[in-house]
């Protein structure tokens, strides 16, 4: 079946841009979440939704980031004026469980969004 | 802060050899440890996920081991193929959230 697919996969912003990245998740979870990639970093987490809430959006690095989830499926993270510091890999993921805390489930990774800020 | 350590950063193997590589991570509050594998330009892919100490899970040349109590987990590659070259991320989840913290990873190249 289909995996998570993320557009577009490359995006070059100048600085000052606002941009916006788009996760299709796998149909019928529940779960998602942003994460962020630095160069010659770990993914670290930005934000989760459980189907369309936000329940944590505590990763987001600052008030420039916005993401929504409007009818529970596709989700959209929005960068308002880019500054060189967000040029990273950013990552969206999807789980089928509701919650990690009923059992430990995987989350199926898209490919990324690598965006690159001049 | 939590914390969780790869070693080596990166590692570079002949067909052939076996290798493993480390994760460790605070003990307090644990529930789950993930290992995914990324090749470049595709998706991270999930290996294993291990809650239980002592857990020891295996999928093909691969298999991870896991100690809750003292805070670490080790992936092993049996006969190492060009194929396996990829980064190795560990990820922790801990009692009552549902994010996954992640390591630096390790960035494996075997060669021909």
């Amino acid at each position: 079946g289909a995996g998570v697919s993320q557009s577009p996969r490359y995006k070059v912003a100048k600085r000052g841009q606002d941009v916006a990245l788009r996760c299709d998740p796998i149909s019928g979870h529940v779960s998602l979440f942003w994460y962020q990639q630095a160069l010659g970093q770990g993914p670290e987490f930005l934000t989760y939704f459980q189907n369309e809430a936000q329940l944590d959006k505590s990763g987001l690095p600052s008030d420039r980031f916005f993401a929504e989830r409007p009818e529970g499926s596709v989700s959209t993270l929005k960068i308002q004026r880019t500054q060189q510091e967000d040029s990273a890999v950013y990552l969206c993921a999807s789980s089928y469980l509701p919650s990690a805390s009923i059992t430990p489930w995987e989350q199926y990774f898209g490919p990324g969004t690598r965006l690159t800020v001049t | 802060i939590l914390n969780v350590e790869q070693s080596p950063q990166s590692l570079h193997v002949q067909e052939g050899d076996s290798t493993n590589f480390t994760c460790s991570f605070p003990s307090s509050n644990f529930y789950a440890l993930h290992w995914y594998r990324w090749e470049t330009a595709k998706s991270p892919e999930a290996l294993f996920v291990m809650t239980l100490n002592g857990d020891e899970k295996k999928k093909g040349r691969i298999s991870a081991t896991l100690n809750t109590k003292e805070g670490y987990s080790y992936l092993y590659i049996k006969g190492s193929q060009p194929e396996d070259s990829a980064t190795y991320l560990c990820a922790l989840t801990q009692g009552g959230s549902e994010k996954l913290v992640f390591g630096k990873g390790t960035k494996l190249t075997v060669n021909p």
